[in-house]
């Protein structure tokens, strides 16, 4: 099994304070996606990433690709509480990381 | 926006039973998947789906799962003896040709009694 670990596994901060998530993997990502779920509803895609030390910035979303494409993070800047939601991470559609739970506290 | 769409949203079932889940992926992607999330846990791969056959599948994809594309628009899958452990959420996902990344459905909450 292709285990995919993400941390912190959850999160609680204030609006406004900025939060990392990672995702990590011990083999090569070919590529690496980041989705937010809500509870009781499907996974929605926030981001693909393919070349190693890619960054990628939705809103204020930067997702990074390690150099090595072993590892990822993303960086929220300003948490609102609509960020609330499991962030999970995921690779070639078929691994998932177990996610990071934030609640964005108003 | 085109949207995978699955039916039904929730489906309750004894133990034994047959259920028949149902996804209409997005209509020019080639990739079908299905996977499950069992209540606070992670979301588990189960199948993948291209030009008429599976493609991969999990240890969980089992003989009692199978999935099919009966005509062009739809994309099933079948349960046939479910049992208690089958309760999860199922979702449908479809990808595009060359696009690495897959399209997640509102999800189907199966509870088997």
């Amino acid at each position: 099994t292709q285990l995919l670990e993400q941390s912190p596994q959850f999160l609680s901060i204030q609006e406004g304070e900025n939060l990392t998530v990672y995702c990590n993997s011990s083999s090569v990502f070919s590529s690496l996606q980041w989705y937010r779920q809500e509870p009781g509803e499907g996974p929605v895609l926030l981001v693909t990433v393919v070349t190693g030390g890619e960054v990628k910035k939705l809103k204020r979303l930067t997702f990074q690709f390690g150099d090595a494409r072993k590892d990822s993070s993303l960086h929220i800047t300003a948490a609102q509480p609509g960020d609330t939601g499991l962030y999970l991470c995921g690779r070639d559609q078929f691994y998932f990381g177990t996610g990071t739970s934030l609640t964005v506290i108003p | 926006e085109p949207e995978v769409t699955q039916t039904p949203s929730h489906q309750v079932t004894q133990m034994g039973q047959e259920v028949i889940l149902r996804c209409v992926p997005i209509s020019n992607h080639l990739y079908f998947y299905w996977y499950r999330q069992i209540l606070g846990q992670k979301v588990e791969f189960l199948v993948s789906f291209y030009n008429n056959e599976i493609s991969e599948k999990s240890e969980i994809f089992d003989d009692q799962f199978s999935v099919e594309r009966p005509d062009g628009s739809n994309f099933t899958l079948k349960i046939r003896s479910t049992k208690l452990e089958d309760s999860a959420m199922y979702f449908c996902a479809s990808g595009g040709t060359g696009r690495p990344e897959a399209f997640f459905g509102q999800g189907t909450r199966l509870t088997v009694v």
